[in-house]
């Protein structure tokens, strides 16, 4: 079975601009969440989704945001970049929505602003 | 305010030896806690979990420990192999509350198996 798979891998940005991420879950995943990882804050919860739906958000400003699609991929996106963005943005994937349910990490995208 | 702490940033280990790997947390509402191995330009792997009505979980060379009146937990590794060496992170929720805010993770323990 394939595992989660995230695009870009790498990814380098200036301030002010925004930028998208994709994720892929494991097949037959329905629930999505994303993490902000940083040398300063450790993993941190950015949000999850499930049928589409965000369940809930961590505490992160309103420029960032994602969606869920039919198929369960999924996309976050950041809008007006901040230097303090730069982060590894991890996405999980699960069975089930909540965290009940071991969740399955992609590789990654490393986001550098600039 | 870290609900998760992992108070040893690094750890080193002889190959052979057990490795124990600790975690304390604050939020009495945590009822669900995991382990996660990750290595460099890889996302996290799970390697256990333990629900907050037990006290011990094991499977194969790990166990996980849960001290509930604590709030501690702690992985043991035993033997250690030298593929063992990577960052540990330590991780709860709220299962019971829906899990809906996510796990929330500590900052992680760079476990090395010296030969």
């Amino acid at each position: 079975k394939a595992g989660v798979t995230q695009t870009p891998r790498y990814l380098i940005k200036t301030r002010g601009q925004q930028v998208t991420l994709s994720c892929s879950p494991i097949s037959g995943h329905r629930s999505v969440s994303w993490y902000q990882q940083t040398p300063g804050q450790g993993l941190q919860f950015l949000f999850e989704y499930f049928s589409e739906t965000q369940r809930n958000k961590g505490n992160f400003p309103g420029r960032f945001s994602g969606r869920q699609f039919s198929n369960s991929r999924s996309e976050m996106n950041v809008s007006t970049l901040e230097l303090g963005d730069s982060a590894l943005y991890l996405c999980a994937s699960s069975l089930e929505a909540g965290t009940g349910y071991e969740q399955y990490f992609g590789p990654g995208t490393r986001l550098t602003v600039t | 305010d870290q609900q998760v702490k992992q108070n040893s940033p690094s750890l080193s280990v002889q190959e052979g030896r057990i490795s124990i790997l600790n975690c304390d947390y604050t939020n009495s509402m945590f009822d669900y806690f995991l382990w996660y191995k990750k290595y460099p330009a890889e996302g996290p792997t799970f390697l256990i979990s333990i629900s907050s009505i037990k006290d011990k979980n094991e499977d194969g060379r790990f166990t996980v420990f849960l001290n509930k009146s604590a709030k501690h937990l702690s992985l043991h590794i035993v033997p250690s192999q030298p593929g063992d060496s990577a960052v540990y992170f330590c991780a709860a929720s709220s299962y019971s509350g829906g899990g809906a805010d996510g796990l929330t993770f500590g900052k992680g323990t760079h476990l090395i198996i010296q030969p």
